[in-house]
């Protein structure tokens, strides 16, 4: 299946907000809830920052924040700090087997 | 705390074959879903197989399906997968994944090894 449609980078200053757009279609994003993002530091492996659209596990802090409207989510990082320079990615539930679609990352870029 | 720790990659030919651990601590490993998934030199996440807890369930990539196959032992607390017929863009970083939801291994994975690198060579 296809992957989901991320920008390759947004950038912003120590304590700017920055939003990480997510598309998919109606097989995915547009009809399920189903949305999780990952913060991918240099060098690390993935780390779980939002579930089912706009939840977060146990420790992530409240900056960070997602959405969903129509085919596309939307994680967004408020109060910026140097430590959120990484890579993001988006996952979906597809209604196509084998049901899991991540898209293609985005770089965040604290200036 | 919950851990995975993967094993078992290295350089193999084209063609080749090499089969992958992951070691779980910290959880119930038995009642959740794992994942695998890859991450090849300067790309995105690929995800690439599950299986249910019990083991009764598979799921694949297009990508591996008929090449990999994914297993587990919970006497053992492990993961596996055996990688067959490899090419040279199977060459990633394979991390293993536990499933948020237990049952799910679609709806989020929240534990993340730090990853064992595959290097298939032409």
């Amino acid at each position: 299946q296809s992957a989901l449609t991320q920008p390759p980078s947004v950038s912003g200053s120590p304590g700017q907000s920055v939003t990480i757009s997510c598309t998919g279609t109606i097989s995915d994003v547009g009809t399920y809830n189903r949305v999780s993002w990952y913060q991918q530091p240099p060098g690390a492996a993935p780390k779980l920052l939002i579930y089912e659209v706009s939840n977060r596990p146990s420790g992530v802090p409240d900056r960070f924040s997602g959405s969903k409207s129509g085919n596309t989510a939307s994680l967004t990082i408020s109060g910026l700090q140097a430590e959120d320079e990484a890579d993001y990615y988006c996952s979906s539930y597809t209604s196509s087997s084998p049901h899991v679609v991540f898209g293609g990352g985005t770089k965040l870029t604290v200036l | 705390e919950e851990q995975l720790l993967e094993s078992g990659g290295g350089l193999v030919h084209s063609g080749g074959s090499l089969r992958l651990s992951c070691a779980a601590s910290g959880f119930a490993f038995s009642s959740y879903a794992m994942s695998w998934v890859r991450q090849a030199p300067g790309k995105g996440l690929e995800w690439v197989s599950a299986v249910s807890g019990s083991g009764d369930n598979t799921y694949y990539a297009d990508s591996v399906r008929g090449r990999f196959t994914i297993s587990r032992d919970n006497s053992k607390n492990t993961l596996y997968v055996q990688m067959n017929s490899l090419r040279v863009e199977d060459t990633a970083v394979y991390y293993c994944a536990k499933a948020y939801f237990p049952s799910y291994y679609y709806y989020g994975l929240d534990v993340w090894g730090q990853g064992t690198t595959v290097t298939v060579s032409s």
